[in-house]
């Protein structure tokens, strides 16, 4: 098995462009989750979905961020407009049962997202 | 939903135990006790996860009293290898939602030669 798949690794861009994370869950997996991670906050839980639904968003900092899932295999984490403080490690991990936040996650490699 | 504390940043020797605890004063009946490492430039990856007592793997032992109200994470003979970021987390087994997975900002164990 691949893993968790995120894409891209590293991102540099200016403020105020759109940011589209992307992540491959591990095959079978029932629960996808977004987070971030800085120095300052640690790592932080932005949403969650169950079998290609969010089940809580309440981690998203604000509008700018949005998240979709369309299939089984596949969810992006969007950042519009981006804006230097959003500058972070997203990751990306998935969990293979269906019994809650006890289940262990599977993260990715993470993509280190730089804003100017 | 029960609140972690656990130490900023730890250091030690290599070949030593080095044991992390962390404090969850307000663990509800059904909450587990979950603990991940992070090394730099990864993700965090699941070590071992416990009720009650003390459960055992082949990486780390856990610790968990009657009361439950802390636990803690036991590293038989580190080496510079286990020098990373630990997590602590509690939440219920199912439907806990998103505060059972705030991972913090984590142990900084820091292991010397």
């Amino acid at each position: 098995d691949a893993g968790v798949i995120q894409s891209p690794r590293h991102e540099v861009t200016e403020m105020g462009q759109e940011v589209t994370l992307r992540c491959k869950p591990i095959s079978g997996h029932d629960y996808l989750f977004w987070y971030r991670q800085t120095m300052m906050r640690g790592l932080e839980l932005l949403i969650y979905f169950n079998n290609n639904v969010p089940i809580d968003d309440s981690g998203m900092p604000e509008d700018r961020f949005s998240a979709k899932m369309p299939n089984a295999s596949f969810s992006t984490l969007k950042i519009q407009p981006s804006e230097p403080r959003d500058s972070a490690v997203y990751f990306c991990a998935s969990s293979p049962l269906a019994g809650g936040s006890t289940d262990t996650q599977y993260f990715g490699p993470g993509t280190r997202l730089t804003v100017l | 939903l029960a609140k972690t504390t656990q130490p900023i940043s730890m250091d030690s020797y290599e070949g030593q135990e080095v044991n992390i605890t962390c404090s969850h004063n307000n663990i509800a009946t059904n909450d587990y006790i979950t603990w991940y490492q992070q090394f730099p430039s990864q993700g965090p990856r699941f070590i071992i996860q416990g009720y009650k007592t003390k459960v055992t793997n082949e990486v780390a032992s856990l610790f968990i009293p009657a009361d439950r109200k802390s636990s803690t994470l036991s590293l038989p003979r580190v080496s510079l290898s286990d020098t990373a970021v630990y997590y602590c987390l509690v939440a219920p087994a199912s439907g806990g939602g998103a505060d059972g997975l705030t991972f913090g900002k984590g142990t900084h164990l820091i292991i010397q030669p």
